[in-house]
């Protein structure tokens, strides 16, 4: 069985400001893959970035980027430079042998002006 | 990039009818589609996963003789919600894979229909 681990319900961030989300994984699959979703208050799910268990370097897409350490399990997503419309629910995901997403519980990030 | 698409977005009614959701890929085939429930607040809880042309595959605890899913074409699945009650009311998203996609693992999600059941 896989499980996700978002410890943190909520996080607040000031704008222009940099922000961790920290993302803890438990699975016993060799090859799987790390997903970080938005989820902003109309409800659709927007994909951030994508970390594969067997990919070297860390992922990277604009100002988003996973902070990959597999011997601790953790893919933390760092948003660089946070902006008022980053405010949202994120959510971890990841992808294994059940070919199916395990989401976390989530995390409420709100950018303060 | 692909889209996917839902409908409705919103739908109300009364407690007893059935209620018909279409999740479609626009852009691309989906062999495999998934439902999932979220409750405010809450996480994406997976409730199926649906396969072309095959039964879908109903996580557990999950009714299946009250969410009917079909999944009749390469770009169209439908969930049925049968005999509704106020409990059933709740945010549903589907997505879809795109197994000729550049990332083989990525779900595409639908923006989802929001019931409510009164």
């Amino acid at each position: 069985a896989q499980k996700i681990t978002q410890t943190q319900p909520g996080m607040f961030v000031q704008e222009k400001e940099a922000v961790t989300l920290d993302c803890t994984y438990d699975t016993s699959d060799p090859s799987y893959g790390l997903f970080w979703y938005k989820q902003p208050s109309s409800g659709e799910m927007i994909f951030l970035i994508y970390q594969g268990s067997y990919d070297q370097q860390n992922a990277t897409e604009g100002r988003y980027s996973l902070n990959f350490q597999k011997a601790r399990k953790s893919a933390n997503l760092v948003i660089s430079a946070s902006q008022l419309g980053d405010s949202a629910m994120y959510f971890c995901a990841m992808w294994g042998s059940a070919r199916q997403l395990t989401f976390g519980s989530g995390t409420q990030l709100t950018v303060l002006p | 990039g692909a889209v996917v698409s839902q409908h409705p977005s919103r739908v109300i009614c009364k407690s007893g009818t059935s209620v018909k959701i279409e999740c479609r890929s626009l852009d691309f085939q989906a062999t495999t589609m998934f439902w999932y429930r979220q409750f405010p607040k809450q996480s994406l809880m997976l409730m199926a996963t649906s396969n072309e042309g095959s039964k879908a595959t109903y996580e557990q605890g999950v009714e299946k003789d009250k969410f009917l899913i079909n999944h009749a074409s390469l770009t169209l699945s439908t969930l049925t919600v049968t005999s509704a009650h106020p409990e059933d009311s709740s945010f549903y998203i589907c997505s879809a894979r795109d197994p000729q996609g550049p990332l083989s693992y990525e779900q595409y999600f639908g923006p989802g229909t929001r019931l409510t059941v009164t």
